[in-house]
């Protein structure tokens, strides 16, 4: 069983354009959502993370928004550029359970082109 | 910067040889994680350490697997004898005691031939 649902698998965006990659969990006991950027043969990179307390969290050109009754969580990248093209991975845990593992997406491979 | 360290970051191997993979999380994070990434898909968990205790290993295919963190800081994973379907990518994560944050290292890519 699929905890964590990410869509779409595969995203091409236009250089300026917003990239949104969607994601869908069924735990309610999760708690932590990040999100993790991954380029070809390195390890997941935390990017950004939200906690349930708010709806929406921004840094710089990335946004986490945060559904807690749809049980849904979203990565908008603004202004996309070709350096952003990576595989990014959402993921979740239950903080409250002290530390617990994460649980990945199955990944949305980015490609921004010019 | 801190950052999470694996040795080596690649290794080949044939199938029924041993191999071993180290992790050096970051320092002062009590919390350390071993995770298998298949091409293509996410990281899964395999087994998690907190200080020097496994906490969860209900995914570590234990007959051929195993993972130490004698001192509470730096990690070792094991396989023997090697499978083909082990070819992989092994990251190691850590965390703070307390917090999911969790910070990857580069990561060990198995070939089994």
């Amino acid at each position: 069983q699929q905890q964590v649902k990410q869509s779409p698998q595969s995203l091409i965006v236009q250089k300026g354009g917003i990239s949104i990659i969607n994601c869908a969990y069924e735990n309610t006991a999760f708690d932590y959502f990040p999100w993790y950027q991954q380029f070809p043969g390195k390890g997941p990179a935390l990017l950004i993370a939200i906690r349930p307390d708010v709806s929406e969290k921004k840094e710089g050109r990335f946004t986490i928004s945060f559904n807690k009754s749809a049980k849904q969580f979203s990565l908008h990248i603004m202004d996309s550029q070709p350096g952003d093209s990576a595989t990014y991975f959402c993921a979740a845990s239950s903080e409250n359970s002290g530390n617990t593992p994460l649980v990945f997406g199955k990944g949305t491979r980015l490609s921004v082109i010019a | 910067e801190a950052e999470v360290a694996q040795s080596p970051r690649y290794k080949i191997t044939e199938k029924s040889q041993a191999v071993a993979f180290w992790c050096d999380p970051i320092s002062g994070h009590a919390t350390l994680y071993w995770y298998r990434q298949i091409l293509g898909q996410g990281p899964e968990l395999l087994v998690q350490f907190q200080d020097e205790s496994v906490v969860d290993d209900s995914q570590l295919p234990k007959d051929r697997f195993s993972a130490e963190r004698l001192k509470g800081v730096d990690s070792t994973l094991k396989i023997q004898p090697a499978e083909l379907g082990d070819s992989a990518m092994y990251l190691c994560a850590s965390s703070l005691r307390g917090l999911n944050e969790q910070f990857f290292g580069p990561g060990t890519r198995l070939t089994v031939l």
